[in-house]
């Protein structure tokens, strides 16, 4: 059974840093590429940042470029997310996703339960 | 960036009747080189991460019950359930996977009428 497991979330000050990891299981985590979307609360969905299988590609969404950084580490099966000078706005439920197949096409098939990130002072 | 556009945002069916969402893109999702539209759909309960039903427009996911069909081709899809059933209440997402940054509609609300 595929699971992905967030945390890391929290509350912080305006500026101020987090570091979100996802535990993936169930998979051979290193043949996926692996993402992040977030919701901001009563919002729909956007997606933030996505990584290739081994981790030498990256894409990242205007909104969160230069600020986040997204990684993964395939002996430990876990992904993770960077996020740096952080902003009102990025207030939300950060989801990591598991990509639908291992061809890289960006539908997701397989979510964790989500890791709610507020940044308020 | 592709923009989705869904349509209604929100309405509401009587159990056992058809709803029919609505998504247009801002730019085709059909490539050319194998033929595919590249717009996904996806289910949202309350207090729930989204659960893909629908992928290539069309392709339903193992296990998502037959009443869900998706159709369309280049900038217009719809989401059909055949015959709405109470656990279907939900937010319902397109999203398009033909260029990076993926990008999902505003979503519409289904309920029970």
């Amino acid at each position: 059974e595929v699971q992905l497991l967030e945390s890391g979330g929290g509350l912080v000050q305006p500026g101020g840093a987090l570091r979100l990891s996802c535990a993936a299981s169930g998979f051979a985590f290193s043949t996926y590429a692996m993402t992040w979307v977030r919701q901001a609360p009563g919002r729909g969905l956007e997606w933030v940042s996505s990584i290739s299988t081994g981790g030498d590609n990256t894409y990242y969404a205007d909104s969160v470029k230069g600020r986040f950084t997204i990684s993964r580490d395939n002996f430990k099966n876990t992904l993770y997310l960077q996020m740096n000078s952080l902003r009102a706005e990025d207030t939300a439920v950060y989801y990591c996703a598991k990509y639908g197949n291992s061809a890289g096409n960006g539908y997701f098939d397989y979510w964790g339960q989500g890791t709610l990130v507020s940044v308020s002072s | 960036d592709i923009v989705m556009t869904q349509s209604p945002d929100s309405l509401a069916v009587s159990l056992g009747e058809r709803a029919t969402i609505t998504c247009k893109s801002s730019l085709t999702l059909l490539y050319s080189s194998d033929n595919k539209n590249y717009l996904a759909w996806y289910q949202q309960k309350p207090g729930q991460p989204p659960k893909l039903l629908i992928s290539w427009a069309s392709t339903r996911e193992s296990g998502v019950p037959d009443r869900f069909s998706g159709s369309g081709s280049g900038t217009d899809f719809t989401l059909t359930i055949s015959s709405l059933q109470a656990e279907d209440v939900a937010l319902y997402y397109c999203q398009q996977y033909y260029l990076t940054p993926w990008t999902f509609g505003l979503g519409t609300k289904v309920e029970i009428k």
